[in-house]
């Protein structure tokens, strides 16, 4: 079982608030990725990160941010959203960059 | 750019069968393939890997085949069990990032 949480869960919430999806990890895990994921679909990265202070954005052009202050911390912030959001996210992590990611259990956001 | 595609979206087994589950891609340099297991509501669980110098790796219950002339990946799963019943893909990678395929929707019939 792998040690990477995302919360919340479940999300929905309004047009036009801003959100954060947090996601952290206690295996000390340097390479830190977040997926989007629609319904019968495959993942889509939107941003990773393979270290403190360093960031980059995945294939999927994505209006979200995030940032990596933390090694176990990986949060992803929305600053308005939008309908077109709504989707589930998938944060996970790895040792290196071309080692077994692990992931979390997923945020499901929907956006009204 | 990657191609990770799966053959078949869905599959249904009897209880108790074998079930194989393939995954194709296109990236002649990839050299290290993952199998997850994503049951509804949660995200992927590792289920076995591979590297490009093997062509087949056993775990429990699952066999993953790597055919690296014609790209084909291949799980097998031994004696699948209604706990078995999930979306399988493939992950593959060259060295930088991975490509997920679609997944194949796995149904075991009690």
């Amino acid at each position: 079982e792998a040690d990477i949480y995302q919360t919340p869960r479940y999300l929905v919430i309004g047009t036009g608030k801003k959100i954060t999806l947090e996601c952290s990890q206690t295996m000390g895990h340097d390479k830190m990725y977040w997926y989007q994921q629609d319904p019968g679909m495959e993942l889509h990265l939107i941003h990773y990160s393979y270290g403190v202070n360093s960031t980059e954005k995945g294939d999927l052009s994505s209006e979200s941010t995030v940032s990596r202050i933390r090694t176990e911390h990986f949060p992803l912030t929305l600053e308005s959203a939008r309908p077109s959001h709504t989707s589930q996210y998938l944060c996970a992590s790895s040792l290196q960059r071309t080692d077994t990611q692990y992931f979390g259990p997923g945020t499901r956001l929907t956006v009204l | 750019g990657e191609s990770v595609g799966l053959h078949l979206p869905t599959l249904s087994v009897q209880e108790g069968d074998n079930s194989i589950i393939n995954c194709a891609y296109s990236n002649s340099a990839s050299d290290y393939f993952i199998w997850y297991k994503q049951e509804s509501g949660k995200g992927p669980q590792f289920i076995i890997d591979i590297r490009s110098n093997m062509d087949k790796r056993q775990g429990q219950r699952v066999t993953v085949l790597l055919n690296k002339t014609v790209k084909h990946l291949s799980l097998q799963i031994a004696a699948t069990q209604p706990g078995d019943s999930a979306v399988y893909f493939c992950a593959e990678t060259g060295g930088n990032q991975f490509y997920f395929g679609t997944g194949t929707s796995l149904t075991v019939i009690p």
